[in-house]
């Protein structure tokens, strides 16, 4: 059965670092998602992406966050100047249709986050 | 914040049926109710998801009321592998991809 990976299942970072969570999606999905949780608290979304462009995001996704699809397999966030509060797991999710029609989102297991 | 309200825990004995509920009351005519739980800290897995009509595949059936303002996950016979937080999300198809996670219902299959 086709399933969302990521990479690395864990980071370990310094505050001010830099940092890439990879992902890679089930292959014939065309929306693709980041969502974070902070330990013992909600799943929150962060941002959704399609055709090459950011198709929605929160206010947690700030300047500081970037998502890329740079091939046709793999879709990154990134988080350029890494804060303590970015401590969290990081899921992928991917769909084959984004709003307009049903289609439920695939996670990937995560990748857990540590910021020093 | 989060449409749903469900109760946080509950348990279950192993091989019973777990019935979970879940409040939607303010639920539009194009949202869909999805189902998705968590099993430690692992990515969200999907279960179910259905408009008005009672669903069911190989891991659970989903009841919907007829005002549509509530719903019930069953998973016919609980097992240990079953333990996990349980989301009822309601989204619809329009105006926005993401899913909005309440709290969940802590279910936990007792031997």
């Amino acid at each position: 059965e086709p399933e969302v990976t990521q990479t690395p299942s864990h980071q370990v970072t310094q505050m001010g670092q830099e940092v890439i969570l990879r992902c890679v999606p089930i292959s014939n999905h065309l929306y693709f998602y980041w969502y974070r949780q902070i330990l013992g608290q909600k799943v929150e979304f962060l941002v959704s992406f399609y055709n090459n462009e950011i198709s929605e995001k929160s206010e947690i996704f700030d300047d500081q966050f970037s998502v890329e699809r740079p091939d046709g397999s793999n879709f990154t966030l990134k988080i350029r100047s890494t804060k303590l509060e970015d401590s969290a797991m990081y899921f992928c999710a991917s769909s084959e249709s984004g709003r307009s029609v049903v289609s439920e989102q695939f996670f990937g297991p995560g990748t857990r986050l540590t910021v020093l | 914040d989060a449409k749903t309200t469900q109760p946080p825990s509950m348990d279950c004995a192993e091989g019973r049926a777990a019935n979970l509920p879940c409040n939607h009351s303010t639920i539009s005519g194009n949202e869909y109710v999805y189902w998705y739980r968590q099993i430690h800290s692992q990515g969200p897995q999907y279960i179910i998801h259905g408009l008005k009509n009672n669903e069911t595949n190989e891991m659970a059936s989903l009841i919907i009321t007829e005002d549509r303002k509530s719903s019930t996950l069953i998973l016919p016979h609980a097992t240990l592998r079953d333990t996990a937080v349980y989301y009822c999300i309601v989204r619809g198809t329009s105006g926005t991809y993401k899913y909005i996670f309440g709290t969940g219902t802590r279910l936990k299959v007792l031997a």
